[in-house]
């Protein structure tokens, strides 16, 4: 079947402006996680969604970042005001139930803030 | 909090040899170990994982080993070829809701 698919591929964007990104997860598949990944760098995890629970949202690094899981399925995570220290690949995963399933990564967005 | 670490962060090895990346987690109540291949531009992918009630797994080429007590797990691939050459991540449950990742071992396979 399909997998995480991401959208756009590539962002490039003005200091400030924001910017929403796109998620979408293996059908059926429950938990959904957003990371970061600056260039050269290792993941750096921002939030989680399982099912209709509150998100977890400890990896977030700031205020400006918000995301949102709709009815379960699609996320979007949403960058305000961006900074040139927002420059990285964005890259979502999904799995069966949460974290002690196997995470499938989507291909990423690179988002460059000029 | 919770925290891997991972060594060593490059790693060179001639095809042939076999490669081991180490990796330690502070949390004890961890029981799901995967690791992650990460090509050039591409994304992660699992290539092997290894749960806490198991001390080793093997999959063909590549091998995983868990010490609980230790609280390190390693990976082993042997008999190397360059389309190993990749990153490779470990990552270590934490908590109820996610994982901790390792900070990558980049390994060059030299022909």
């Amino acid at each position: 079947g399909a997998g995480v698919s991401q959208s756009p591929s590539n962002k490039v964007t003005e200091k400030g402006k924001d910017v929403e990104l796109r998620c979408d997860p293996i059908s059926g598949h429950t938990a959904l996680y957003w990371y970061r990944q600056s260039l050269g760098q290792g993941l750096e995890f921002l939030i989680y969604f399982q099912g209709n629970s509150a998100p977890d949202k400890s990896g977030l690094p700031s205020d400006r970042f918000s995301a949102e899981r709709t009815g379960g399925s699609v996320s979007t995570l949403t960058i305000q005001r961006t900074q040139q220290e927002d420059s990285a690949v964005y890259l979502c995963a999904s799995s069966l139930f949460g974290p002690s399933d196997t995470q499938y990564f989507g291909p990423g967005t690179r988002l460059t803030v000029l | 909090g919770e925290n891997v670490e991972q060594h060593p962060s490059t790693l060179s090895v001639q095809e042939g040899d076999s490669a081991v990346i180490k990796c330690t987690y502070s949390d004890s109540a961890s029981n799901y170990f995967p690791w992650y291949k990460q090509e050039l531009g591409k994304r992660p992918q699992l290539i092997i994982d290894i749960r806490s009630n198991v001390g080793e797994k093997k999959d063909q080429r590549i091998a995983v080993t868990l010490n609980k007590t230790a609280k390190h797990f390693s990976l082993h691939i042997t008999e190397t070829q360059p389309e190993d050459s990749a990153v490779y991540f470990c990552a270590a449950t934490a908590g109820t809701y996610k994982y901790i990742f390792g900070t990558g071992t980049r390994l060059k396979v030299l022909a």
